[in-house]
C-alpha cells in the first residue's frame, strides 16, 4: 500500500530565516505531487504541483519554491520567511483522479 | 475557471440528528468532486467522489453526497450524526486531475 511521509511535523522559524519541507511518497511510482497550505479558516491553498522529476508548476507567485529531486520526494523551500508563511503546510500524491494527504506540517513564523 | 463553495463554515447538530453540509461548484465542464474530513492537526481522508457514474455516491463513515447539475451542488449528508463526525469538512474539484481545488471548509461540531 502507499504511504506518504511529512517532516518535520512542527517547525518554529523566525522571520528571516530558511525553510526546506520534505514529503516522500512510498508504495507507487511516477504520483503526482501537492504542496498545499492551510491558513487558519482560508480552507486549502495550492501551492505546487508536479507531474514529474523537474516538473514543477507554481500556483501562487510568492517567496516559496518546490523541487522534486527524486520520482516519489517532493522538496518545499524558502530563503527567506515571512511572518504571513505561518500555516499548516500538507503533502498529497494523486494518480488519476484522487490525491491522497500527507499528516502536515506546522509552521509557526514567530 | 473551477471552484467550489462552501455555504456555512459552521455547522452544529445534536448527536442523532441529519448531517447535510452544502457545496456548489463552478465549473465549464462535468467535474469529478470530493468530499475530504480533516480532524484536528492532520491530513485530509477522502469521504467520498463523484466521477460521472451514479450521481449518488456513498463514502465512509456513512456519509453520502448526491451529484446535481441542475442545482451544480454536491452536499454531503449523513442520516444520524456521532460524537465522532465532529471534524473539518473540505468539498473539493478537478477537472484534469492535476489541479484540485478545495472550498474554505465547514467545521461540523456535534452536540451530545
Amino acid at each position: 500500500s502507499q504511504t506518504i511521509h511529512q517532516w518535520p511535523a512542527t517547525l518554529v522559524q523566525p522571520v528571516g530565516s530558511p525553510l526546506s519541507l520534505e514529503c516522500t511518497v512510498e508504495g507507487t511510482s511516477n504520483p503526482n505531487l501537492y504542496w498545499y497550505r492551510q491558513a487558519a479558516g482560508r480552507g486549502l491553498q495550492l501551492l505546487f504541483y508536479s507531474v514529474g522529476i523537474g516538473q514543477i508548476s507554481s500556483e501562487v507567485p510568492q517567496n516559496l519554491s518546490a523541487s522534486r529531486p527524486q520520482d516519489r520526494q517532493f522538496i518545499l523551500s524558502s530563503k527567506k520567511l515571512l511572518l504571513s508563511d505561518s500555516g499548516f503546510y500538507l503533502c498529497a500524491w494523486g494518480q488519476r483522479d484522487e490525491q491522497y494527504f500527507g499528516p502536515g506540517t506546522r509552521l509557526t513564523v514567530t | 475557471a473551477q471552484s467550489v463553495t462552501q455555504l456555512g463554515s459552521h455547522v452544529s447538530v445534536s448527536e442523532g440528528a441529519l448531517v447535510l453540509l452544502r457545496c456548489n461548484y463552478s465549473s465549464s465542464v462535468p467535474p469529478y468532486l470530493f468530499w475530504y474530513v480533516q480532524y484536528p492537526n492532520q491530513g485530509l481522508q477522502l469521504l467520498l467522489k463523484y466521477t460521472s457514474a451514479a450521481t449518488l455516491v456513498k463514502g465512509i463513515n456513512g456519509f453520502e453526497a448526491e451529484f446535481k447539475k441542475s442545482e451544480t451542488s454536491f452536499h454531503l449528508t449523513k442520516p444520524s450524526a456521532h460524537m465522532s463526525d465532529a471534524a473539518e469538512y473540505f468539498c473539493a474539484v478537478t477537472r484534469n486531475g492535476n489541479q484540485f481545488y478545495f472550498g474554505t471548509g465547514t467545521s461540523l461540531t456535534v452536540i451530545p
